[in-house]
This record gives structure tokens, sequence and C-alpha cells, in this order.
């Protein structure tokens, strides 16, 4: 059962436009809710994270939005650049556990 | 700063024929230490984390083990790999409570 999940494999945006990324979760015991990039043969970055308490949470370009109602996270990127190019993976984690469970990732690519 | 190594970036290795991957983190003390596998294609699947020296928990049933000798160290092992072993391994570190993990760059293992 796949309790966090990413439906869309993948992405395309056209560079400066703005790149929205959605993940959506079952379990509503998820309190800390992240997001992290990924290039190929390397390790997932940490981007930005949100707690439960919270439905918004903005660093630089890049905004997360947490909707508990609709057990919905979204990454929202603007202007988006090529370098933004990457696979996305959003990730979830109990309340009170140290371990987070990852969607699927999806790819964007950012169009010249 | 805080850094994670892991070593090797690639390993080519036959069926049948024992494992150990290495994992150190440096400039934080007692972190959470995760050891995770992407399949081809695939997201982040959680195979073992340890909140302590020499206190490890399974994810999954399967034919690797994990060990913490040290604070900081983290090793994933086999005793004979599988053809299904095939895949990119990556460890990780956290700090307690709502903190994101950290991860290393990557083992990519192909049996053969």
């Amino acid at each position: 059962d796949q309790q966090v999940k990413q439906n869309s494999p993948s992405l395309s945006v056209q560079e400066g436009r703005i790149s929205i990324l959605n993940c959506d979760y079952t379990n509503s015991m998820f309190d800390y809710f992240l997001w992290y990039k990924k290039y190929p043969a390397e390790g997932p970055t940490f981007l930005i994270s949100i707690s439960s308490i919270k439905d918004k949470n903005e660093d630089g370009r890049f905004t997360v939005f947490l909707n508990k109602s609709a057990k919905h996270l979204s990454l929202h990127i603007v202007p988006s650049q090529p370098g933004d190019s990457a696979v996305y993976f959003c990730a979830s984690r109990f309340q009170g556990a140290q371990k987070l469970v990852f969607g699927q990732g999806t790819r964007l690519t950012i169009n010249p | 700063s805080q850094t994670i190594h892991q070593w090797p970036a690639t390993l080519v290795q036959p069926v049948g024929s024992p494992l150990s991957l290495e994992c150190t983190v440096e400039g934080t003390s007692n972190p959470n230490l995760y050891w995770y596998r992407q399949a081809a294609g695939r997201g982040l699947q959680l195979l073992f984390y340890s909140v302590g020296i020499g206190q490890i928990s399974s994810e999954v049933p399967q034919n690797l083990s994990a060990s913490r000798p040290q604070d900081r160290q983290f090793i994933l092992s086999s005793k004979k790999l599988l053809l299904s072993d095939s895949g990119f391994y990556l460890c990780a570190w956290s700090l307690q409570g709502n903190q994101p993990q950290h991860f290393g760059d990557g083992t990519r293992l192909s049996i053969l």
C-alpha cells in the first residue's frame, strides 16, 4: 500500500514559468512533510519542509503548500530555471517516528 | 558543518559474493542513520535505520543486514549477494525531531 503517492511520473515546464509538483498521502498521522530534489547518480538534496501545523512554507523560489483536509502536498517553483530539471521526491513522517515514507518521484524537465 | 561520506561510488559484484558498504557522518553527534535502496525507476525504499550505537531497525525482510559499530558509522552488509540486490544504495543521517534527512551520494551496486 503506497502511503505517499506522486501520480505524475513526469512534468515539462517552460523556463520562467511556474512548476507545480503534487503529492498525495493517505495517513492522517503524518505530521511532517518534505521535498527533495535528485540529480542522476547523486543522493537526494533536501529542499523544503512543512509541519502539519502550517499550510504554507516559503524559501526563495520554492513554496510548499499543505492541504490537510485533502491530504495533499504541493511544491511550487517560480520562476523555473534549467537547473531545476531533476527528479523530485515528496516524503512524509509519522508523528513521533524517526523514518520517512517517500513517494515514487516526479521527473521535472525545464525547457528553454 | 556536517558531512556524510559513502563509498564506494560504484561496485560490481558476482552473485553469491559478500558485500560491505560503509557510511560515515562528520560534524554531529548521535545522529539517526538510515540505509535506503532505489531500484531503477522507483522511489526510495527504507531498508534499515538506527537511533544509536548497536540499535538497528529493519524495515523489510531481505538478504541484507546493517550494523552501527560507532556513533557515526553505519555499515550495510550481505553474506551472499543475489541478483535482486542490484540498485542504488543511499545512506542518510538526521537529527532528532522535525529535522530533514541528509543523503550521501550513493553507491551504484551491480550484481552479475
